[in-house]
């Protein structure tokens, strides 16, 4: 059975970083074809692909966000880090992580983790 | 980029209506197209994926169609869990991007 659980800040302040984890069990991120992505979600609004790394270390990032993001894996840990500088109010969101395997559409999800964006 | 559009962004209905969802590429995808179903406060579900094929456990009442840049997702027999948000997306290529959603509401 897959899972994946995000953790961070409810709360930041604009032109912080935001510094998100997802902790995940049931697959290896050291797994041909295995990858992890973020998506994001403002409240009422459609959801957003931000960012995906494979177990080879190939990553992939929405060109709009591509500047501001970083995404990284830990795989001793099973997690993954997305880090998101200059935040804004606009950035407020659920953010969700997800596990992307070879076919990239997104059967498992994490619960989310809603981030303000606030001073 | 390739941009999803679905149609119509809100749709009301009640329980027992066949319910006819859209959603178009701005390219063609082909068939790498997939479907979830969000309520609130929960992470999206996978209805469908390829178009056409029902993800494990997802009841036959739901179907999808299409190829290329149209694509429709179909409720025959809407049942009362089944009023939520629903999403398309593609994954022909990166960056994958989602449709705005279609709300499914009690008339």
């Amino acid at each position: 059975q897959i899972t994946l659980k995000e953790s961070g800040p409810a709360l930041v302040k604009p032109t912080q970083t935001l510094t998100l984890t997802c902790s995940f069990s049931g697959f290896s991120l050291t797994t041909s074809g295995e990858g992890v992505g973020w998506i994001r979600q403002p409240p009422g609004k459609a959801l957003e692909w931000l960012a995906v790394i494979y177990w080879n270390d190939d990553k992939s990032y929405s060109p709009s966000l591509r500047s501001r993001l970083t995404i990284t894996k830990d795989t001793s840990k099973d997690q993954v880090v997305l880090a998101m500088t200059n935040m804004d109010p606009v950035d407020t969101a659920t953010y969700f992580c997800a596990n992307l395997g070879r076919s990239w559409y997104i059967r498992d999800w994490g619960q989310g983790t809603l981030v303000t964006v606030s001073s | 980029d390739i941009q999803m559009t679905q149609s119509p962004s809100t749709l009301s209905a009640s329980v027992g209506d066949r319910v006819t969802l859209t959603c178009r590429a701005s390219q063609s995808i082909s068939s790498w197209l997939a479907w979830y179903q969000q309520k609130p406060g929960k992470a999206p579900k996978l209805l469908m994926f390829k178009a056409s094929t029902l993800d494990r456990g997802v009841p036959s009442r739901f179907s999808g169609s299409g190829f290329g840049t149209e694509f429709t997702l179909t409720i025959s027999g809407l049942q009362p869990e089944d009023f939520a948000t629903y999403y398309c997306q593609q994954y022909n290529n990166y960056p994958l991007t989602f449709g705005g959603g279609t709300k499914v509401e009690t008339k």
